[in-house]
């Protein structure tokens, strides 16, 4: 069964400019959660979709933002990029994401660079 | 609040010992799970181990176990007969209730020697 899948795996871009990640979560998987992993402020929650809804949203301004599809794959988009924005951005797919002990799946993560 | 701390930013471990990883949390929700993962320099997060808060044994997966301690609001990592792969970042988490993201600690970087 395959895991989740994000790309690109490694992106560079420039200050101003807007990015789009994509993250296909495992097979049967409809939760997808986004999160920023950067060295000063550790993992943070983006946010989380289920069948397409946004159930839940991090403390991020509004340049971040997100979608889910009808096939569950999700994507997030950043603009007006700044130098802060550099990170490491990590998908999470889970069956359901109703209950505490359900397993959240990572991918290997997309690294952003923003000069 | 921090809902998780971590407290030991890096650790060293000889080949074939033994290391606990600490982990505090911070819930006033009755239910709630505890989940431990690995980061190796590939920036993967893998799951290692799971313990909800109604569970009464310590969990277990192989050279993983759990020590929980409810009342301290403590869930540690211990890592048994340590491998020179075991080498990585290691991240407390837990999921509240019926929210629907994980709160991770600021976790701790294990270097296992030979």
């Amino acid at each position: 069964k395959a895991g989740v899948t994000q790309t690109p795996r490694y992106l560079i871009k420039t200050r101003g400019q807007q990015v789009t990640l994509s993250c296909s979560p495992i097979s049967g998987h409809r939760s997808v959660s986004w999160y920023q992993q950067t060295p000063g402020q550790g993992l943070q929650f983006l946010f989380e979709y289920f069948s397409e809804t946004q159930r839940n949203k991090g403390n991020f301004p509004g340049r971040f933002s997100g979608r889910q599809f009808s096939n569950s794959r999700s994507e997030m988009n950043v603009s007006t990029l700044e130098l802060g924005d550099s990170a490491l951005y990590l998908c999470a797919s889970s069956f359901d994401g109703f209950t505490v002990n359900t397993e959240a799946f990572f991918g290997q993560g997309t690294r952003l660079t923003v000069v | 609040a921090q809902k998780i701390t971590q407290t030991q930013p890096g650790m060293f471990v000889q080949e074939k010992e033994a290391v606990t990883l600490d982990c505090t949390y911070d819930t006033s929700d009755q239910s709630y799970g505890l989940f431990w993962y690995k980061q190796p320099s590939s920036g993967e997060m893998i799951f290692l181990i799971y313990q909800g808060s109604y569970d009464e044994q310590n969990a277990t997966e192989g050279r993983y176990s759990l020590n929980f301690q409810k009342a301290r609001k403590s869930a540690n990592l211990v890592i048994s007969a340590s491998q020179l792969g075991d080498s990585a970042m290691y991240f407390c988490a837990m999921r509240e209730g019926n929210d629907y993201k994980l709160s991770f600690g600021a976790g701790t970087t294990v270097t296992v020697r030979a």
